[in-house]
């Protein structure tokens, strides 16, 4: 069975770091990208960036170059989203997702969600 | 980047009509297109792609159809689980992107 994980939620001050991960288990971790999207509260969808395991090639949205920095670790199946320094207006929820084939272009899996609140 | 464009944003629906649901590219994207489902509190789920392609274990009165910039998901019978906001998203190119949502509530 495919599942990706991720780790439990956030709540940092602005101006932290922060690291959260995504395992994935049931499929080949190498083989299929991982997405990340954003979700503000009550509002909608939004595609951060994505990453291929196999190689770790990284491609980000506009919007989120230079803010984030995805990675991964294929030794454990598991990648990452990290902030350097957080903003009160990183405050979302994060999936993971894992694309439906290698084009990487939409997702068949996601995550559970992990919610990052910013706040002083 | 290719801007999605969902219409309505909402729409009040009772159990049995039929709803459909557009998208807009704003530029041609092929039949590159996914559409998902989500309930508050849970991921999105896919349940179409390549526009018109039924993911597997989703009921068949969801279908999609379209190509080039204009496309629709069409619920034939609404059921009581169906209820929940759905997205589209460009499959054609990075960075991909996804409409603003249309929200399926009970009337």
């Amino acid at each position: 069975e495919v599942q990706l994980v991720q780790s439990g939620a956030e709540v940092k001050k602005p101006g932290e770091s922060l690291k959260i991960s995504c395992k994935g288990s049931g499929y080949s971790f190498t083989s299929y990208w991982i997405g990340w999207v954003r979700q503000m509260p009550g509002k909608g969808l939004e595609w951060m960036g994505i990453i291929y395991p196999g190689d770790s090639d990284t491609r980000y949205s506009p919007s989120f170059q230079g803010q984030v920095t995805i990675s991964a670790d294929k030794s454990i199946s598991t990648a990452y989203l990290q902030w350097s320094s957080l903003k009160a207006s990183d405050t979302a929820m994060y999936y993971c997702a894992k694309s439906y084939d290698r084009r990487g272009s939409l997702f068949d899996y996601w995550g559970q969600g992990t919610p990052v609140t910013v706040s002083s | 980047d290719i801007q999605m464009t969902q219409s309505p944003s909402s729409v009040s629906a009772s159990v049995g009509d039929r709803v459909t649901i557009t998208c807009r590219a704003s530029q041609r994207i092929s039949s590159w297109l996914a559409w998902y489902q989500q309930k508050p509190g849970k991921a999105p789920k896919l349940l179409i792609y390549d526009a018109s392609s039924l993911q597997s274990g989703v009921p068949s009165r969801f279908s999609g159809s379209g190509s080039g910039t204009d496309f629709t998901l069409t619920i034939s019978s609404l059921q009581p689980e169906d209820f929940a906001t759905y997205y589209c998203q460009q499959a054609n190119s990075f960075p991909l992107t996804f409409g603003g949502g249309t929200k399926v509530e009970i009337k």
